[in-house]
């Protein structure tokens, strides 16, 4: 039983090419999350999905686009990336909207040049 | 939205000290206050959380304070240990939150000298 898995754990890509982060959940919780880490700047929230097929914005969504298509898979994509995007990534998941603990993935380290 | 401060954003110890971690939370319809942990390189993970129905919640050497009047909840370590070396979060959940949605803190590292 994995919990949260993502893939891959590390990557460096140039400006302007693309990438897709990949997050899977064997836990069947219906609310899934994406997270960036910055030094000093804690844990900011991209993009969000409350089930399969629905997702929302978070505070810092501009570069990103997200997919969520089935209960396990959540999936966030930098289109162009750059170097501002450079952070360590974090999927998260909750049982449903009653419950209240977050589980985490292991992250994605990201360097964009 | 909501506004978390934690501070100190880093705490040195030496082992058997205890350690206090600090927030402030700026919605007053908050509701829920966990904190993680996270060690290198993994992600955070719950070590123990606050409804605000709550003043204090204890589980062995952790403990949380919250005080709504205040709006601030703190972090307890007593009798520290070399393994408590880690970075800790502080998050808030809005009331009127959709999906259980958390707001954290900028976090604090941690660091028990032996």
């Amino acid at each position: 039983n994995a919990g949260v898995t993502q893939t891959p754990k590390f990557q460096v890509l140039k400006t302007g090419q693309s990438m897709t982060l990949q997050c899977a959940q064997d836990m069947n919780h219906n609310s899934m999350y994406w997270y960036r880490q910055d030094p000093g700047m804690g844990l900011r929230l991209i993009y969000y999905s409350a089930s399969e097929g629905t997702t929302d914005k978070g505070e810092v969504p501009n570069g990103y686009n997200v997919s969520r298509l089935n209960k396990r898979e959540f999936s966030l994509r930098l289109e162009s990336a750059a170097p501002s995007q450079t952070s360590v990534y974090f999927c998260a998941n909750v049982p449903g909207i009653s419950y209240n603990e977050q589980f985490f993935g292991p992250g994605t380290r990201l360097t964009v040049l | 939205g909501e506004n978390v401060e934690q501070h100190p954003s880093t705490l040195s110890v030496q082992e058997g000290d205890s350690a206090v971690i600090k927030c402030t939370y700026s919605d007053s319809a908050s509701n829920y206050f966990p904190w993680y942990k996270q060690e290198l390189g993994k992600g955070p993970q719950l070590i123990i959380d606050i409804r605000s129905n709550v003043g204090e919640k204890k589980d062995q050497r952790i403990a949380v304070t919250l005080n709504k009047t205040a709006k601030h909840f703190s972090l307890h370590i007593t009798e520290t240990q070399p393994e408590d070396s880690a970075v800790y979060f502080c998050a808030a959940r809005p009331g009127r939150s959709t999906l259980g949605r958390l707001y954290f803190g900028r976090g604090t590292q941690l660091t028990v000298w032996p």
